[in-house]
């Protein structure tokens, strides 16, 4: 079935440092790919989003890319700020279903 | 407009007591999933709902989970005999049908039993 596996954490970092958080999927055909952040006391969000292979999914700085031949979807950020502080989800949805399938999350805190 | 609503945002029970969480999802959308969120874990799938299509239940861990959508839009997640494995935060989120769609979350409600 179809599946997210994220690097686990915790991860800190200190500001202004680059991140990355490694996301690999499972499925067939061709997933929709998502990265969800769940800020401290807040309810999950939509961070990015990638439809199609070779997509890149921007927002607040972050970036990702839709990668079939590695089937990856890894989070980056060039530098990255206290506020940034959250647990990030990778997920992805299959056109044939519709369900959305998580990762494990993994918590980032950012020190100054 | 309105976002994804539940309620409670907070509930204690006793083990062996049953509890109903609502989920009030945002006009239109189609599509309406549960999740559970463990302390210290990750999103775990439990249910799927789309129109008027059979559920996707694939998801609850036991028979004692019981969910359904009255008319296409309220859900309600019902545990029967709680167990304190069941505490966690559960979360309802509603789409548009299609898969680029993203969720949109309720806040959750904290299910703690005693």
């Amino acid at each position: 079935g179809n599946s997210v596996t994220q690097m686990e954490g915790p991860v800190t970092l200190s500001e202004e440092a680059f991140l990355t958080i490694n996301c690999t999927y499972t499925a067939t055909g061709y997933p929709s790919l998502f990265w969800y952040v769940q800020y401290p006391g807040e309810g999950l969000q939509l961070l990015l989003k990638a439809t199609k292979a070779d997509d890149k999914g921007s927002n607040k700085g972050f970036e990702a890319t839709y990668r079939k031949e590695t089937t990856s979807f890894h989070l980056e950020k060039g530098s990255v700020q206290v506020s940034d502080s959250a647990v990030y989800f990778c997920a992805l949805s299959h056109f044939n279903n519709n369900d959305m399938r998580f990762g494990a999350g993994t918590r980032l805190t950012v020190k100054p | 407009g309105a976002g994804v609503s539940q309620s409670p945002s907070n509930k204690v029970t006793e083990k062996g007591k049953d509890v109903e969480l609502r989920c009030d999802p945002i006009s239109g959308h189609t599509a309406l999933y549960w999740y559970r969120q463990s302390l210290g874990q990750g999103l775990e799938f439990l249910i799927y709902f789309q129109g008027n299509s059979a559920p996707d239940k694939s998801g609850l861990p036991s028979d004692r989970f019981s969910a359904e959508r009255t008319g296409g839009s309220v859900s309600t997640l019902t545990i029967q005999r709680t167990q304190q494995e069941d505490s966690a935060v559960y979360l309802c989120a509603s789409t548009y049908r299609g898969s680029t769609s993203p969720l949109h979350f309720g806040n959750g409600t904290r299910l703690t039993v005693t």
